[in-house]
C-alpha cells in the first residue's frame, strides 16, 4: 500500500516562470488537499477536491494558482508567473470521506524556490 | 474564529527525559476533531492521532500519550522517555464539523530536539 506521492520533490525556478506540481493520492481516497508551508509556520490550506470537484479554495489561492484533479485521481497545482513570495513547501494530502470524520495523510511535499 | 496555538516554539531535552507539548484551540463548533502530526527533517507530515470532541478520554500509545481537556480547550501531547528519533517539529491541528469540513487548521508547530 503506497502512500501519497508528490513530484518533483524540489523545484528551483526564476521569477516569472510557470511551474506545475503533481500529487498522486492513496488509491482509495476520494479527497485530495493542497497546503502551503513557509519556514517556521504550520501548513496553510489552499484548496481541496472531492473526486474531481474542487469544493473549496482559500483566499491564499490567488488567480495565479490553479489546481485540477481530472477523473478524480492525481492532481496538479500550477503557479503562473511565479514570485519570490511563492517560495515554500507545497504539501498534498489525501483522505477518505464517507460523510463523517476523516484523517488526512500527507505526501513528502514539493519544495519550491523562486529566484 | 477557529485557531490553534502552540506556545512553545522550541523545546530541547536530553534523551530519556519526559516532555509535554502544549496545544490550545479555539472553535465555536461543538463537533470537531483534533490531530497531532510529526514532521521530521525529511519534511513529510506523519499522522499520530485523531481525537473527536465528544471523547475526552486520555490516550496512550507506547511512549506517547495525549491529554484532551475541553474545559481548558487543550490537547497536550507527552512523550515519555524521549529518544533522539523523536526530534522533529510537532503540529497540532483542528478540523471542524466533525472532520468532514475539509481543511485542517494547524498551529505553528513546536520543534523538539532530543540530545543524546
Amino acid at each position: 500500500d503506497t502512500g501519497v506521492s508528490q513530484d518533483p520533490r524540489h523545484k528551483i525556478t526564476k521569477r516569472g516562470q510557470n511551474v506545475t506540481f503533481r500529487c498522486d493520492p492513496i488509491s482509495e481516497h476520494n479527497r485530495l488537499y493542497w497546503y502551503r508551508q513557509t519556514l517556521g509556520q504550520g501548513p496553510e490550506f489552499l484548496t481541496y477536491f472531492q473526486n474531481e470537484a474542487q469544493l473549496e479554495k482559500s483566499r491564499l489561492l490567488s488567480d495565479r494558482f490553479s489546481a485540477e484533479r481530472p477523473k478524480g485521481s492525481f492532481s496538479t497545482l500550477e503557479i503562473q508567473r511565479t514570485e519570490q513570495g511563492d517560495s515554500a513547501m507545497y504539501l498534498c494530502a489525501s483522505s477518505f470521506s464517507g460523510g463523517g470524520w476523516e484523517t488526512q495523510y500527507f505526501g513528502p511535499g514539493t519544495r519550491l524556490l523562486v529566484l | 474564529a477557529q485557531k490553534v496555538t502552540q506556545a512553545q516554539t522550541e523545546i530541547s531535552v536530553v534523551e530519556k527525559e519526559d516532555v509535554t507539548l502544549d496545544c490550545v484551540y479555539e472553535t465555536r463548533d461543538t463537533t470537531y476533531y483534533l490531530f497531532w502530526y510529526k514532521q521530521p527533517p525529511s519534511g513529510e507530515l506523519v499522522f499520530l492521532i485523531r481525537r473527536n470532541s465528544f471523547d475526552e478520554q486520555n490516550e496512550i500509545s507506547g511512549r506517547y500519550s495525549w491529554n484532551f481537556q475541553k474545559s481548558t480547550s487543550s490537547f497536550n501531547f507527552t512523550i515519555t522517555a524521549s529518544q533522539v528519533v523523536d526530534s522533529a517539529v510537532y503540529f497540532c491541528a483542528l478540523s471542524e464539523d466533525g472532520g468532514s469540513q475539509g481543511n485542517l487548521i494547524f498551529g505553528k508547530g513546536t520543534k523538539l530536539s532530543v540530545k543524546p
